[in-house]
């Protein structure tokens, strides 16, 4: 079975301070790894990916996750917040090789970036 | 807008009504998925289709009933709902199943009365 952990319901952040939303996950076999972001009254939007390579990915807004094999998390970072990040973000996670091809998604962590 | 178009954005319904959700996609991608999005809980994954055939029943209820009669559209029926079935449904493509960058639409708020 896979799956992913969002910790945190909410984090709070001031605008110009670095963010970090955490996310772990439980796969068998090597895992593709996505953050999404959802804004109020939208569907999610893909933000970034992880599949092979690099640790650090890179993806749109500024946002950057880092996958951590050993502590199994891709937890999602920004080094200054902006007020208009503040939305829901997912994290989602699917074998690479074996098992079940469709995503699994977290339940989501609240950004809200204060002015 | 992500090219994924879902009517109507919002539906409230009886018990013992009859309806249906739809799923337009402009992208010429070849799978779709329905998903359930309740408050404070992971996205619940339904039904998915893959070249218009179901290739995922996430265990769903017989009141929920999906169709694909193409690659560009998708629907949900739905019949004597209960009303911890309201939620946010969501619809999303993707080019291929295979392919987990998926565009989603703007949902469907349901409230079942």
């Amino acid at each position: 079975a896979q799956s992913v952990a969002q910790p945190e319901d909410q984090v709070n952040v001031a605008e110009g301070n670095p963010l970090t939303v955490k996310c772990t996950y439980s796969v068998s076999g090597n895992p593709y790894l996505f953050w999404y972001v959802q804004y109020p009254n939208r569907g999610l939007q893909f933000l970034l990916k992880y599949i092979t390579g690099d640790n650090l990915v890179k993806g749109s807004y500024g946002f950057e996750a880092e996958f951590n094999k050993s502590q199994t998390s891709f937890h999602l970072k920004k080094p200054s917040a902006l007020v208009s990040d503040s939305a829901l973000y997912f994290c989602a996670v699917r074998a690479f090789d074996t098992g079940r091809r469709a995503l699994t998604f977290g339940s989501g962590t609240r950004l809200q970036v204060q002015p | 807008e992500t090219g994924v178009t879902q009517t109507p954005r919002h539906l409230v319904m009886g018990m013992t009504n009859k309806k249906s959700l739809k799923c337009e996609q402009h992208l010429g991608h070849n799978a779709m998925y329905w998903y359930k999005q309740s408050a404070k809980k992971p996205l619940e994954l339904m039904f998915v289709y893959n070249f218009k055939e179901q290739t995922e029943n996430n265990s769903v209820p017989s009141r929920f009933s999906p169709e694909c009669p193409n690659s560009s559209h998708l629907f949900l029926h739905l019949h004597t709902l209960q009303p911890e079935d309201s939620a946010l449904y969501l619809c999303a493509s993707s080019q291929e199943e295979q392919e987990n960058i998926q565009y989603f639409g703007a949902g469907t708020r349901l409230s079942v009365l």
